[in-house]
């Protein structure tokens, strides 16, 4: 298998602010990662896919600037939501494929007050 | 595009109970098939998996059969415990570079 660390788990910021996520792949390396985004009682939604020493690959909808993504190592991958408002209130889940598998992090719960 | 369907729930079924929860699946070409599971507070765990038709996944009691000619994944179980009460997703990845396809989930309440 693979282990994904995120951190943080949970994190609660003002409106306006920025936050920083990240995912590591402790014992693979990741030429690719995938970001999603899980809403309350609903499925994961596949955000971004963020490519090593290139630009992240954006779903549809998913504005990029607001949501930054930098894979600057083959173990890391960051996700920064930018001017945070409440309604980017959701739990944040990074994955690393590896073969047909797909390996997640913890998740971070983020709350925009 | 690739999509995920699956029973909606809550589903609410007492221990020892027999489970089915149904899954069926749009894609191109062959995809590889996931179940994975949510418990309160915890990220996705991966249950079990089939990466081409007629492969049966396994773990924990549970089994999914990857069914070609009628699109479905339906997972199985069958004597379920309350403590397999949980959020369970399927999914789906068409390709090695692709990220995964998920139903809505199904939420799974096991009563004593």
């Amino acid at each position: 298998g693979a282990v994904v660390s995120q951190h943080p788990s949970w994190v609660i910021c003002k409106s306006g602010t920025s936050v920083k996520i990240e995912c590591r792949s402790l014992d693979f390396q990741a030429t690719t990662m995938f970001w999603y985004r899980q809403f309350p009682k609903q499925s994961l939604m596949l955000m971004a896919t963020s490519n090593e020493g290139s630009k992240a690959t954006y779903e549809q909808g998913v504005e990029k600037d607001k949501f930054l993504i930098n894979h600057a190592s083959l173990t890391l991958s960051t996700l920064t939501v930018t001017s945070a408002h409440p309604e980017d209130s959701s739990f944040y889940i990074c994955s690393v494929p590896k073969g047909t598998e797909a390996f997640f992090g913890q998740g971070t719960r983020l709350t925009v007050v | 595009g690739d999509s995920v369907t699956q029973m909606e729930g809550p589903v609410t079924l007492s221990e020892e109970a027999f489970l089915t929860i149904n899954c069926t699946y749009t894609a191109t070409g062959y995809p590889s098939l996931f179940w994975y599971v949510q418990y309160p507070g915890e990220g996705l765990q991966l249950l079990l998996k089939a990466t081409k038709a007629d492969d049966k996944g396994s773990n924990k009691g549970f089994e999914a059969t990857y069914r070609k000619e009628t699109t479905s994944f339906h997972l199985e179980k069958g004597s379920v415990q309350v403590s397999d009460s949980a959020v369970y997703f399927c999914a789906l990845r068409g390709g090695g570079a692709d990220g995964l396809t998920f139903g809505k989930g199904t939420h799974l309440i096991i009563q004593p």
